[in-house]
């Protein structure tokens, strides 16, 4: 098993642009997560999925969306891209009714913006 | 969900003990004590759990006072790849908690 995988590992773009961070995970997963990483902020929940069609909002939503038509992949969209989305953006995914520690994190994509 | 309270930082010599912090004084009774660890670059990475009884594992041991009001993960021969950042988390296990947030953590650095 490949686990949590996260395209791009690095990307830039300039206020204003959209654009779309990739997840997959061939765990067959139901609940997967995205995340975002700031300075002494810790992780914070931007949004997160129980089941292929269904999500929700976290913590801090405003700027992203999300669809999760298969189970394997959950992509997360910026609308339009702005200096305060610069982060890294760590996907997460895991079966409901395990513990809580068996939730599988990808390696991170680091995004500046402009 | 109970809140925890760690040290921002912390310094540790190689190959001694580090003892790492927590205080979750308004813990409930169904919640487990979770730790993690998130070296430099990396996605966060489960140590270990426990509700009130002390746990070992290969990577730390986990203490947990009488009253489950703090707890102290020991790593009790650090080395450098220890180096990390290190979240205390107090969860309910098993239950829908797909809302998770960690914390600031305690960056832990360790010297040779």
């Amino acid at each position: 098993n490949a686990g949590v995988t996260q395209t791009p590992k690095f990307q830039v773009l300039k206020t204003g642009q959209s654009m779309t961070l990739q997840c997959a995970q061939d765990m067959n997963h139901e609940y997967m997560s995205w995340y975002r990483q700031d300075p002494g902020m810790g992780l914070r929940l931007i949004h997160y999925s129980v089941g292929a069609g269904i999500t929700d909002q976290g913590e801090v939503p405003n700027g992203y969306n999300v669809s999760r038509s298969t189970t394997e992949d959950f992509p997360l969209r910026l609308l339009s891209a702005a200096p305060s989305q610069t982060s890294v953006y760590f996907c997460a995914s895991r079966e409901p009714g395990k513990g809580f520690y068996e939730q599988y994190f990808g390696p991170g994509t680091r995004l500046t913006v402009t | 969900d109970a809140k925890t309270t760690q040290p921002p930082s912390m310094d540790c010599a190689e190959g001694r003990a580090a003892n790492l912090p927590c205080n979750h004084s308004t813990i409930s009774g169904n919640e487990y004590v979770y730790w993690y660890r998130q070296i430099h670059s990396q996605g966060p990475q489960y140590i270990i759990h426990g509700l009130k009884n002390n746990e070992t594992n290969e990577m730390a041991s986990l203490i947990i006072t009488e009253d489950r009001k703090s707890s102290t993960l020991i790593l009790p021969h650090a080395t450098l790849r220890d180096t990390a950042v290190y979240y205390c988390i107090v969860r309910v296990e098993g239950s829908n908690d797909y809302k998770l947030s960690f914390g600031a953590g305690t960056t832990v650095t360790v010297r040779a």
